[in-house]
């Protein structure tokens, strides 16, 4: 049973330069969560996606963020026009049906470091 | 908007010694309540989750917290700590529909030998 995995592990881009980063969540599981964790804001939630709902994209900080999640597993974070403040460890996690379930549990990939000169 | 207060960013405790993470949430009722681990480079890892069923919730590595409505606590307890508790915790609360965490800021732990 692997965990959720995302990659590239790290990701050194120069401000202005998209990036797409990359979650693979664990198999069956229907929700899938992004959260970035920098310095200055601490551990913050960007967007969820459940099934074949709407994403909620609530956090997403500005419109250069984007996110999709195709055939309900693989999802790519998008960062348009990178900026300093972008610099973040990006985490990914997923769950089998949503946390709102009380046995349920969402599970962290080791996320993404992206530096952004 | 929920917020969630740990109280204290960096603890230092000795080997064996009690740990004791302090944290404070601010919705009337949190859906859900978790501890979260953080290992350097490593990403998060579950240590409890209270669901209303039981006021202690015990979690692993020996792990457990306390849910107090009165003083909208969620303090996080070990009775003795081990050098690999050496990492970061979160305390988080979900939102209404149960979707979506606020974190707290994090406590550094430092195991003393």
């Amino acid at each position: 049973g692997a965990g959720v995995s995302q990659s590239p592990s790290n990701k050194v881009t120069e401000k202005g330069k998209d990036v797409e980063l990359r979650c693979d969540p664990i198999s069956g599981h229907t929700a899938l969560y992004w959260y970035r964790q920098s310095l200055g804001q601490g551990l913050e939630f960007l967007i969820y996606f459940q099934g074949n709902s709407a994403p909620d994209k609530s956090g997403l900080p500005s419109d250069r963020f984007s996110a999709e999640r195709t055939g309900g597993s693989v999802s790519t974070l998008t960062i348009q026009r990178t900026q300093q403040e972008d610099s973040a460890v990006y985490l990914c996690a997923s769950s089998l049906a949503g946390i709102a379930e009380p046995t349920d549990t969402q599970y962290f990939g080791p996320g993404t470091r992206l530096t952004v000169l | 908007a929920q917020s969630v207060t740990q109280l204290g960013s960096h603890v230092s405790v000795s080997e064996g010694a009690l740990v004791l993470l302090r944290c404070n949430y601010s919705s009337s009722v949190p859906p859900y309540l978790f501890w979260y681990v953080q290992y350097p480079n490593q990403g998060l890892q579950l240590l409890l989750k209270y669901t209303s069923a039981a006021t202690l919730v015990k979690g692993i590595n020996g792990f457990e917290a306390e849910f107090k409505k009165s003083e909208t606590s969620f303090h996080l307890t070990k009775p003795s700590a081990h050098m690999s508790d050496a990492a970061e915790y979160f305390c988080a609360v979900s939102d209404a529909a149960g979707n979506k965490l606020t974190f707290g800021g994090g406590t550094r732990v430092l195991v003393k030998p």
